[in-house]
């Protein structure tokens, strides 16, 4: 039993490119989400998905888009990436059984140069 | 708007010396009060939810509270193990989203 599985783990982008981090689920949870934790800020959330087919914006979603692609999977994309996206991201889900407990993957550490 | 506010920023301890950490918070209709810990490059790990005023739940070493304005997670003779990042977070009444929102951590460092 994976849990949240994140790729890529590690990625240095130049600024203005692009890229798509993923996350997949294999726990059969209905709401996943996408944070970034930034050092004194706390984890914020970027994106949220409270179903399959459906997407709402969180605390910072400006410079990202996300994916719902079906139940198990949720991707991030930075279209145009920023020095400022540079952060650790963190995809997470939960579901009625499982208390509404949200769990993690490991995280994904961008840095944009 | 719900906040969450954890206390102190980082706290060290020597083996074996108690000691609590403060999470306050606001929120209308308060669902539930998260507990995680969170080891460096790793993604937070799950310890303990609080629904209402006066619950308490333990595991091992620690043991964490909820009043109608703040939990604790109180640390009963830290080893060094027991040094991480311990993030706090609630859970308010929109329905359908279960989204959280944290506190900025308190680190935990526990020398031998």
């Amino acid at each position: 039993n994976a849990g949240v599985t994140q790729t890529p783990k590690f990625q240095v982008l130049k600024t203005g490119q692009s890229m798509t981090l993923q996350c997949a689920q294999d726990m059969n949870h209905n709401s996943m989400y996408w944070y970034r934790q930034d050092p004194g800020m706390g984890l914020r959330l970027i994106y949220y998905s409270a179903s399959e087919g459906t997407t709402d914006k969180g605390e910072v979603p400006n410079g990202y888009n996300v994916s719902r692609l079906n139940k198990r999977e949720f991707s991030l994309r930075l279209e145009s990436a920023a020095p400022s996206q540079t952060s650790v991201y963190f995809c997470a889900s939960t579901g009625e059984l499982s208390g509404n407990i949200q769990y993690f993957g490991a995280g994904t550490r961008l840095s944009v140069l | 708007e719900d906040q969450v506010t954890q206390s102190p920023e980082a706290l060290r301890l020597q083996e074996g010396e108690s000691s609590s950490l403060n999470c306050s918070y606001t929120v209308s209709g308060l669902r539930g009060l998260f507990w995680y810990r969170q080891d460096p490059g790793k993604g937070p790990e799950f310890l303990f939810t609080l629904y209402s005023a006066g619950e308490e739940k333990e595991k091992e070493r620690l043991k964490a509270t909820l009043t109608k304005k703040e939990s604790f997670l109180h640390i009963t003779a830290p080893k060094p193990e027991d040094s991480a990042t311990y993030l706090c977070a609630v859970q308010g009444p929109q329905g359908g989203s279960e989204k959280l929102v944290f506190g900025k951590g308190t680190k935990l460092t526990v020398n031998p």
